[in-house]
């Protein structure tokens, strides 16, 4: 039972242009929602939050947006770069049994961003 | 500073051998989490280490699996008796703290393969 979805497995942009990621989750216990990026060969790096106290967040060229009622979130990357190519990975906690540490991944979606 | 190393990069078993993987945090953290990340999959949650605390094993998919973490430094996974189901890269993360809102700041992980 997959608890949090990726539906897209890969996205391709022009340089410049919006790049859109899309995550759905499933458990209303969560309650804290982040992005991590990932280049081939290294771990993911985190990029962006949110807390469900809130339904946007802003930092630079990324915002995240949340829509508690449709269980939604989405990546925006505007302008996108080429240097944003890699998997992006939608992530949840929350305090389920008190292990709100614990973080449940989507499968990744592939952003390219061509020159 | 230095961030969260692991090794080895690459480790290559044949099945039924024994492995153990090794994980350095970051120094001063004080949370550490092993996840891996299966073929066309998320991160899945292995075990969580805080402090002095029992660790949350809640992840291990097996009692082939055990981990452990000395001084409340370094972690150590081993897999005992490994399955070729077992291949995936495995990924090790550490926080300042051990709530949701904490940052994971993940290594690169050490992809197995069992043959």
């Amino acid at each position: 039972d997959q608890q949090v979805k990726q539906n897209s497995p890969s996205l391709s942009v022009q340089e410049g242009r919006i790049s859109i990621l899309n995550c759905d989750y499933t458990n209303s216990m969560f309650d804290y929602f982040l992005w991590y990026k990932k280049y081939p060969a290294e771990g993911p790096t985190f990029l962006i939050s949110i807390s469900s106290i809130k339904d946007k967040n802003e930092d630079g060229r990324f915002t995240v947006f949340l829509n508690k009622s449709a269980k939604h979130l989405s990546l925006h990357i505007v302008p996108s770069q080429p240097g944003d190519s890699a998997v992006y990975f939608c992530a949840a906690s929350g305090n389920s049994g008190g292990s709100n540490y614990k973080l449940t991944f989507g499968k990744g979606t592939l952003l390219t961003v061509n020159p | 500073g230095a961030g969260v190393s692991q090794s080895p990069s690459n480790k290559v078993t044949e099945k039924g051998k024994d492995v153990e993987l090794r994980c350095d945090p970051i120094s001063g953290h004080t949370a550490l989490y092993w996840y891996r990340q299966s073929l066309g999959q998320g991160l899945e949650f292995l075990i969580y280490f805080q402090g002095n605390s029992a660790p949350d094993k809640s992840g291990l998919p097996s009692d082939r699996f055990s981990a452990e973490r000395t001084g409340g430094s370094v972690s150590t996974l081993t897999i005992q008796r490994t399955q070729q189901e077992d291949s995936a890269v495995y990924l090790c993360a550490s926080s300042e703290g051990a709530s949701g809102g904490y940052e994971q700041y993940f290594g690169p992980g050490t992809r197995l393969t069992v043959t």
